[in-house]
């Protein structure tokens, strides 16, 4: 079982609409969790960071879930520029460090 | 503004040469990570490294080997390239929580 699991998509939704995507992850000692984005042929950036209380960045809200061990992302009135790649990241620690675990990412299309 | 260079773009190299990928970060980040992106797949951790010297087998380690000889520099290695190792790869670093990612290098082994 892959230690991050995300549904690949795509999801192909018009401009205006509210999508959401969920992460999965195995590893109950994760210390940390992340949202990136990759466009087509990039390197992925961080979006967002996920925190216990739930954080919001604009469109952008983050949910973690520590009990049931998932991570959510919702964007709300989707624009064209949102169709990407969206990777969970998440962190278990390992000998002090901490290793970003990637899930296999979920595709946006988003369209006019 | 905080930066990872990889040193190449793109690269073709042949079946049997060494290959040499190099990774540089000024954020003097303890940690710096190789991973490889193929579609379908996501990004695979090869080899991590948290201190000078100091390197760790990630989840696809076989073919490659690391080097990190200073802080700032982490490079990759392929002993004897094969097809099967034409890909994206990504360099990363962090020191507690948020990696930043070099811009990749697109590899290809004819």
């Amino acid at each position: 079982r892959k230690e991050v699991e995300q549904d690949p998509g795509p999801f192909n939704v018009p401009e205006g609409a509210t999508v959401a995507f969920n992460c999965t992850y195995s590893n109950s000692a994760s210390q940390s969790f992340f949202w990136y984005r990759q466009d087509c042929r990039k390197e992925p950036k961080l979006l967002m960071s996920v925190y216990s209380s739930g954080n919001e960045d604009g469109r952008f809200t983050a949910q973690l879930n520590r009990a049931s061990q998932y991570i959510s992302l919702l964007i709300r009135d989707s624009k064209l520029s949102d169709s990407a790649t969206y990777l969970c990241v998440v962190n278990p620690a390992s000998g002090g460090s901490y290793i970003p675990t990637f899930g296999r990412g979920t595709s946006l299309i988003v369209h006019p | 503004d905080v930066k990872v260079t990889q040193s190449s773009r793109y690269l073709v190299k042949r079946t049997g040469e060494k290959v040499f990928l190099e990774c540089v970060q000024d954020m003097d980040h303890e940690n710096m990570f190789w991973y490889r992106q193929d579609p379908g797949l996501g990004l695979r951790l090869i080899y991590f490294s948290y201190d000078v010297k100091m390197k760790e087998k990630g989840d696809i380690p076989e073919g490659y080997s690391v080097s990190r000889e200073k802080k700032e520099r982490f490079s990759l290695i392929l002993e004897s390239a094969s097809t099967n190792q034409t890909s994206m790869y990504l360099c990363a670093s962090n020191r507690d929580t948020e990696a930043f990612f070099g811009q990749g290098t697109r590899l290809t082994v004819v």
